[in-house]
């Protein structure tokens, strides 16, 4: 079965920089998430879009912001990048079905140095 | 602030046992709550939800929801070394709200 595609799955990036991360949902799904999982932490939930609207907030940084496009795929846009932001981040996908299960892709592996 | 609480473990339990995992949240409001496994350096698979209080019985797996209690559990019938990861309890508010997450119980199955 497809799965969540993201791209790309590692990044090495200096201070001060900029990141997009990419992700592509599971066929058929409309909503997907974004979270960030640093070392020996669970995964922290930073938001979520339904057709292409922003759905729901969790601690997403100013620095970043996020949109939906069309084919419902999304980008994670990081700026003024900080050595905190190294972390795993992770897309999940769901249907707006009553049950809105939540699958994750294999995750970007941001570094920054 | 919504709050997950697992514990953290290491949970060991010998191959072919019943392994149980709990987790309790705190945001009475909450309405859909998950299970996943985590192995080290790859992303949460999905292993079970529940929405309603009582059991729900998927293979080896059952998770069990008690709202009054704000308690959810996972058992694990069986137990296999490959069983051994870090399993994850989730909770969100319903429709397409983010996970809250507990910190995972990590959990060792003996051969």
């Amino acid at each position: 079965a497809a799965g969540v595609i993201q791209s790309p799955r590692h990044l090495i990036k200096e201070k001060r920089e900029t990141a997009t991360l990419k992700c592509y949902p599971i066929p058929r799904h409309d909503t997907v998430y974004w979270y960030q999982q640093g070392p020996g932490q669970d995964p922290q939930f930073l938001i979520s879009f339904y057709e292409k609207m922003q759905s729901d907030k969790g601690s997403i940084p100013d620095r970043f912001s996020a949109q939906q496009f069309s084919d419902y795929h999304s980008e994670l846009n990081m700026s003024s990048l900080e050595l905190g932001d190294s972390a795993l981040y992770f897309c999940a996908s769901s249907l707006s079905d009553y049950s809105y299960e939540q699958y994750f892709g294999p995750g970007t592996r941001l570094t920054v140095t | 602030q919504k709050e997950v609480e697992q514990n953290s473990g290491p949970l060991s339990v010998p191959e072919g046992a019943i392994a149980s995992l709990n987790c309790t949240y705190s945001d009475r409001v909450s309405q859909s709550f998950f299970w996943y496994r985590q192995y080290s350096g790859k992303s949460p698979e999905l292993i079970m939800s529940i929405y309603s209080n009582g059991d729900k019985e998927d293979g080896r797996f059952t998770a069990q929801l008690n709202k009054a209690s704000q308690y959810v559990s996972l058992l694990i019938r069986d137990s296999q070394p490959s069983d051994s990861a870090t399993y994850l309890c989730a909770v969100s508010g319903g429709g397409a709200d983010g996970l809250t997450f507990g910190k995972g119980t990590h959990l060792i199955i003996q051969p």
